[in-house]
């Protein structure tokens, strides 16, 4: 069983700063998935990366596949309060075996 | 496009009762997931059905936990009896297959709103 870890756990910072967060394991994925969670609801699907490498935008996020897809990360510009949330990677390997790290809770003050 | 649905949202019971989930995936999606997320941590696969078979369930509690997914659409998950350690937030997510770049197959999973548990 892969292990996933996310780091920082926790995050706050002020509207308008930049940040990075950080998703490692030392296993090879085919897939890496990232997601936010808000409360009281369920992860939402934010980008999928498949090539070691890759680098997606989505309005004010990069994301980024490690060379040898054992590692993500993902960063923010700019952040803004809706951007407070709970950020988790979930690897997949094998035929649709995904595991999910424990996240980055992430806090943007106004 | 209608959502994965669940229901109850929330549900407190004392140990030793049972108590049951139900999930409603999205119409068409063949894969369905049940998690259990404790406070602080990530979601935690407890079984994965592909249609009404069960593809992966090593992490289900098999003396206390129970799952079906009958006629491959909805699904339910049982807990008999509950333990205090059981309280979290029970996430259920249902999926199809995507073709990706490479000619890889991507599997990307939309979740419901889940069902906090509190075991008293």
């Amino acid at each position: 069983t892969q292990l996933l870890e996310q780091s920082p756990q926790f995050l706050s910072i002020q509207e308008g700063e930049n940040l990075t967060v950080y998703c490692n394991s030392s296993s090879v994925f085919s897939s890496l998935q990232w997601y936010r969670q808000e409360p009281g609801e369920g992860p939402v699907l934010l980008v999928t990366v498949v090539t070691g490498g890759e680098v997606k935008k989505l309005k004010r996020l990069t994301f980024q596949f490690g060379d040898a897809r054992k590692d993500s990360s993902l960063h923010i510009t700019a952040a803004q309060p809706g951007d407070t949330g709970l950020y988790l990677c979930a690897g997949v390997s094998g035929d649709n075996d995904m595991r999910f790290g424990a996240g980055t809770r992430l806090t943007v003050k106004p | 496009e209608a959502g994965v649905a669940q229901s109850p949202r929330y549900k407190i019971i004392e140990k030793r009762q049972s108590v049951a989930f139900w999930c409603n995936p999205i119409s068409g999606h063949a894969t369905l997931y049940w998690y259990q997320q404790i406070l602080g941590q990530g979601p935690k696969l407890l079984i994965q059905f592909q249609n009404n078979g069960v593809v992966d369930d090593s992490q289900l509690p098999k003396d206390r936990f129970s799952a079906e997914r009958l006629k491959g659409v909805d699904s339910t998950l049982k807990i008999q009896p509950a333990k205090l350690e059981d309280s979290a937030v029970y996430l259920c997510a249902s999926s199809s297959t995507r073709q990706g770049t490479a000619f890889k197959k991507t599997y990307e999973q939309y979740f419901g709103p889940g069902t906090r548990l509190t075991v008293t």
